[in-house]
């Protein structure tokens, strides 16, 4: 069975530091989704990672995938109030439509 | 095209009541999942299908779900005689194709009181 875990669940930051938030998956797979979640909203798409030491950066965010460890980030650079979200790993099982979705990491960036 | 459209977007049922959510997919888009989330959770996976066709509801509680995707019209998720625990957020996503390209709805936060 494919488990996800993100960690940390929480994490508070001021504006202008750098984190990283981790996401490990139990078994192999073909892609590894992120998302960003705002309160009361939808899921919105970040990064798409299909293959081992794909990395992809967008603004402050960059997201990395290493399959032999099984383990994605996203690194925050300098972050900013308007970061704050919850931020979701997602991981398709060897071709299976099924998304199997971390807990969530809840980011919130003070000014 | 907007993309997913999920409706309504909030919805209050009385416990025994009866819940229908509707998603319209993306225009071109034949396939249609369906996720729940409870509060401060991940997404759970509930049930997949294409156009008439449920492909896998392995994700979905045995009694008092169900899901369809006519050939015309919104993919449906009814939920019969609600409980409390019914209580989250229910979103749809669509692809062209089986494992790629997943768009999302906003979600139906469903309330049971």
């Amino acid at each position: 069975e494919l488990k996800v875990e993100q960690n940390p669940l929480f994490l508070s930051m001021q504006e202008g530091k750098n984190y990283t938030i981790y996401c490990n998956y139990s078994t192999t797979s073909d892609r590894l989704y992120w998302y960003r979640q705002d309160p009361g909203k939808s899921l919105e798409s970040l990064f798409v990672l299909l293959s081992n030491g794909a990395v992809k950066q967008e603004g402050r965010l960059m997201a990395s995938l290493d399959t032999k460890a099984r383990l994605s980030t996203l690194h925050i650079t300098a972050a900013v109030h308007d970061l704050s979200a919850t931020y979701f790993c997602a991981v398709n099982m060897d071709s299976n439509y099924q998304l199997i979705w971390g807990a969530g990491t809840k980011l919130i960036i003070k000014p | 095209n907007a993309g997913v459209m999920q409706n309504p977007r909030h919805l209050v049922r009385r416990r025994g009541q009866e819940a229908r959510l509707r998603c319209s997919p993306v225009k071109g888009h034949s396939h249609v999942y369906w996720y729940r989330q409870l509060p401060e959770e991940g997404l759970k996976f509930m049930v997949y299908l294409q156009k008439e066709n449920i492909i896998d509801e392995s994700g979905m509680p045995k009694e008092r779900f169900s899901a369809e995707f006519p050939k015309e019209g919104p993919s449906i998720l009814r939920i019969q005689q609600v409980v409390r625990g019914d209580s989250a957020a229910y979103f749809c996503a669509s692809s062209a194709q089986g494992n790629y390209g997943y768009t999302f709805g906003s979600g139906t936060r469903l309330t049971v009181v």
